[in-house]
């Protein structure tokens, strides 16, 4: 079986602040996707990136980066320079080829960025 | 990415009514997906919606509380039946267009409320 855990429930920083959400995640598949997504009071799940098992080198996107380590199964998602407008909650997710495609999720990270 | 189109995007309903929800995508995708996520909570597969044949339930999901169609690779429909005030939740739509590319997306969601 597959588990997602994102420790942080609820983060609060002040703009500017640099904020990184921890997201730990357990499989015994050697393939696998992992994902982040924002959610928005809006309530849409808004994608923000895609990593693959085979792939640990980290990503940068803007303000975003993410670090993947296979060693601590960890897939954490840094934001530097916070705006209020990325206050949402955030999820981590995972997928398993062999076990049907579909996502399962961690429990979610709360941001509020203040200004 | 897929443009996904999913209806209403909110609704109040009386107890022991159904709800029908629309999923419709702009292109043919590869696997069709249905969460729930409840009050503050996070995301819980219902189903995999299979084309042409009856979709696959998650443990605690049954298909008479949620019948799922998919009749073509676009298009798929979730219904919420005899409802109660515990299936207020978000209800969303989730598309894989391809395996080898594995993406997936996420509907508006559809949020209900039952009184």
């Amino acid at each position: 079986a597959q588990k997602v855990t994102q420790a942080q429930t609820e983060i609060s920083v002040v703009e500017k602040e640099d904020v990184t959400l921890d997201c730990v995640y357990e499989t015994r598949d050697t393939t696998y996707y992992l994902f982040w997504y924002k959610q928005p009071p809006s309530g849409e799940l808004v994608f923000l990136i895609r990593r693959n098992s085979f792939d640990e080198q980290n990503e940068i996107s803007g303000r975003y980066s993410w670090n993947f380590q296979k060693s601590t199964s960890s897939f954490n998602f840094t934001i530097t320079a916070s705006q209020v407008v990325d206050s949402a909650v955030y999820f981590c997710a995972l997928s398993v080829r062999n076990a049907g495609n579909m996502l399962t999720f961690g429990g979610g990270t709360r941001l509020m960025v203040k200004p | 990415s897929a443009v996904i189109s999913q209806k209403p995007s909110r609704d109040i309903c009386q107890r022991g009514t159904s709800l029908t929800i629309q999923c419709q995508v702009d292109s043919q995708v590869t696997m069709m997906f249905w969460y729930r996520q409840q009050p503050g909570q996070s995301l819980t597969l219902i189903a995999t919606a299979n084309q042409g044949s009856e979709a696959t339930y998650e443990s605690g999901f049954v298909i008479d509380k949620f019948p799922i169609s998919r009749p073509n690779l676009t298009f798929s429909t979730l219904t919420v039946s005899n409802m109660s005030p515990e299936d207020s939740s978000i209800y969303l739509c989730s598309v894989v267009q391809s395996i080898l590319n594995y993406e997936a997306f996420f509907g508006q969601g559809t949020r209900l409320t039952v009184v």
